[in-house]
């Protein structure tokens, strides 16, 4: 079972740059999510979706562009990265029947310079 | 709107001892209460859930955390810790069942020390 999937693990941007966290995941659930770890401030809510075509902001979406044309798979983009968007980078799928229950990607580290 | 507080950042504790690691939320609507765990390097993992009936919810590895609604809390607590524990620990909330996002605490440490 390959669960949810996040590539690459570790990225290393410049400034200005633009780039695409990969996520994938195998067991047909509805619900994908993205979030950002920071240091002393848990885990914070990006974008989520609740079905392919549909997608919503959550806490801290600036910056960053989704889009949902497969149940499969859930992209994370960031157009032009910035310092502040340093973070490792969580990918997660749920559906209604699991009430809360998400698993987790391994996480993308993501440093930019 | 929902928020999750999660008062210590780090929780030292020997082996073999007791713990308690404490949440408190603030919602003004029915909320869903969860314990998630991340080891080193690694995704986050659920621990325990409580959605309604006991107040008393069990987990895996030997946790189990009490919800308690006239203190907004959902602390969680083990009765004899392993190295193996160590990891950080964070609460969360899905308000008002909307399974779909999970609002986190900011996580606590357990740092378990032989």
């Amino acid at each position: 079972n390959a669960g949810v999937t996040q590539t690459p693990k570790f990225q290393v941007l410049k400034t200005g740059q633009s780039m695409t966290l990969q996520c994938a995941q195998d067991m047909n659930h509805e619900y994908m999510s993205w979030y950002r770890q920071d240091p002393g401030m848990g885990l914070r809510l990006i974008h989520y979706s609740v079905g392919a075509g549909i997608t919503d902001q959550g806490e801290v979406p600036n910056g960053y562009n989704v889009s949902r044309s497969t149940t499969e798979d859930f992209p994370l983009r960031l157009l032009s990265a910035a310092p502040s968007q340093t973070s490792v980078y969580f990918c997660a799928s749920s559906y209604p029947g699991l009430r809360g229950k998400a698993f987790f990607g391994q996480g993308t580290r993501l440093t930019v310079v | 709107a929902q928020s999750v507080t999660q008062l210590d950042s780090q929780v030292p504790v020997f082996e073999e001892a007791p713990v308690e690691l404490r949440c408190n939320y603030s919602s003004s609507v029915s909320v869903y209460l969860f314990w998630y765990v991340q080891y080193p390097n690694q995704g986050l993992q659920l621990l325990l859930k409580y959605l309604s009936g006991s107040t008393l919810v069990k987990g895996i590895n030997g946790f189990e955390a009490e919800f308690n609604k006239s203190q907004t809390s959902f602390h969680l607590r083990k009765p004899s810790v392993h190295i193996s524990d160590t990891a950080e620990y964070f609460c969360a909330v899905s308000p008002g069942g909307a399974t779909n996002k999970l609002i986190f605490g900011t996580g606590t440490l357990l740092a378990v020390q032989p």
